[in-house]
């Protein structure tokens, strides 16, 4: 079974800068994918970035980048100037490619926190 | 474009009681999910489905059933509620080829 590990309850930024959040997975899977989650106060669950792991190059969206590394299995998200409508929860989700179970397994999440 | 849709988004159950949270979505995604969340946990799948007529067991099916008759329409039932299933339920929807996920925007329940 896939497990998603996201070893930061919590975390805090100055706005305008820039926080890496960490994720970890443990999969035998070779083809898969790889999502970020935030969730402001509101409940709702926005999708930020998405990552194919067949792909080397890391996937951007605008100020949200990840870094992908297959063979770590290590996917962290780096948000660059920092606002403070990013406080949230995020979280950090996997799935396997089609074919397999397609079932998105969250971590925990993360509680991030932009400060003015 | 309505996206995925929850009713109700708030409700109190009494110990014994049940009722269905309705879930429906109109983006044609042959893959719909239910998940609760705790009080600063992540999502718990509960049964999902990948097509009308096949829904499969989550991580924490116990005390829910489902039915997916349409490929629009995606009900949980809860049989029997107890304080335990207090959380904040979410239903999603995806195609089937890691596109992501887009969610309802949540029931919160709570069972006294």
């Amino acid at each position: 079974a896939q497990t998603v590990t996201q070893s930061q309850p919590e975390m805090s930024v100055q706005e305008a800068e820039t926080v890496t959040l960490s994720c970890t997975y443990d999969t035998s899977e070779n083809n898969y994918y790889l999502f970020w989650y935030k969730q402001p106060p509101s409940r709702q669950m926005i999708l930020v970035i998405r990552q194919e792991a067949y792909k080397q190059q890391n996937a951007t969206e605008n100020r949200f980048s990840v870094n992908f590394q297959k063979a770590a299995k290590s996917f962290s998200l780096k948000i660059s100037d920092s606002q403070l409508g990013d406080t949230a929860m995020y979280f950090c989700a996997f799935m396997k490619r089609r074919g397999g179970s397609e079932k998105l397994v969250f971590g925990k999440g993360t509680k991030l926190t932009v400060n003015p | 474009n309505a996206g995925v849709t929850q009713t109700p988004k708030f409700r109190i159950l009494k110990i014994g009681q049940s009722m269905t949270l309705q879930c429906a979505q109109d983006m044609n995604h042959n893959y719909m999910y239910w998940y609760r969340q705790d009080p600063g946990m992540g999502l718990k799948l509960i049964y999902y489905s990948v097509g009308a007529g096949i829904t499969d067991k989550g991580e924490v099916p116990n005390g829910y059933n489902v039915s997916r008759s349409t490929t629009e329409d995606f009900p949980l039932r809860l049989e029997l509620a107890a304080p335990s299933q207090t959380s904040v339920y979410f239903c999603a929807s995806s195609y089937p080829e890691g596109e992501g996920a887009f969610f309802g925007q949540g029931t919160r329940l709570t069972v006294v």
